[in-house]
């Protein structure tokens, strides 16, 4: 059973526009929330993590918000560029040292 | 930051022969590592945790015995596909907790073909 659905599987934005990714995980032990970026024949890379005590975290023009009460989580990414198209999951993970459940990915396409 | 060096990039090898992947961190020690598997458009599939010193733990369907994974030092894991099949062709990824900057660390991946 998938413990993080991730949506929506691809996404089409405009240069400049809001690029949304959204999460939902049903582990209440999960503790440890990153997003990751992944190129093309290219490893993931972290984006940016997220920990349930705080609601939001932002990081240049990535944010994350973070709603624990509805096991839910989220990525936008502001005035999105050509150059943030590339695939973008989402993770889970509990207690230190636990894998990372990830979720199904979303394809995003920034058009110039 | 953190930096997990995986070689080789791509490979092809025959089938029946036997591949070594190997995955190491740079400047931080990995007591844990995590192997991959990703299949084209899909989402990573976790093979394997191997924790220094002792033996990797597989997932359930993944044959402890075809993929083997070695853990022998603080900065070095191994995965050796043996026996390759083509259905083995897959892109594998590695990545290490570093447990001083509470994240995970992954490597660039390896592109398995076997032909």
């Amino acid at each position: 059973q998938q413990q993080v659905k991730q949506s929506p599987q691809s996404l089409i934005v405009q240069k400049g526009g809001i690029s949304i990714i959204n999460c939902a995980y049903e582990n209440t032990a999960f503790d440890y929330f990153p997003w990751y970026q992944q190129f093309p024949g290219k490893g993931p890379a972290l984006l940016i993590a997220i920990r349930p005590d705080v609601s939001e975290k932002k990081e240049g023009r990535f944010t994350i918000s973070f709603n624990k009460s509805a096991k839910q989580f989220s990525l936008h990414i502001m005035d999105s560029q050509p150059g943030d198209s590339a695939t973008y999951f989402c993770a889970a993970s509990g207690n230190a040292g636990n894998m990372l459940t990830f979720g199904g990915g979303t394809r995003l396409m920034v058009k110039p | 930051g953190a930096v997990v060096s995986q070689h080789p990039s791509r490979v092809i090898c025959k089938s029946g022969t036997s591949v070594k992947i190997e995955c190491r961190s740079l400047d931080f020690q990995a007591t844990t590592m995590f192997w991959y598997r990703q299949f084209p458009k899909q989402s990573l599939m976790l093979m394997a945790t191997s924790n220094e010193g002792s033996k990797a733990t597989y997932e359930q369907g993944v044959e402890k015995d075809k993929f083997l994974i070695n853990h022998a030092s603080l900065t070095l894991s191994t995965l050796t596909v043996t026996s390759a099949h083509p259905e083995d062709s897959s892109f594998y990824i590695c990545s290490a907790l570093d447990r001083t900057q509470d994240g995970y660390t992954f490597g660039s991946g390896t592109r398995l073909t076997v032909v």
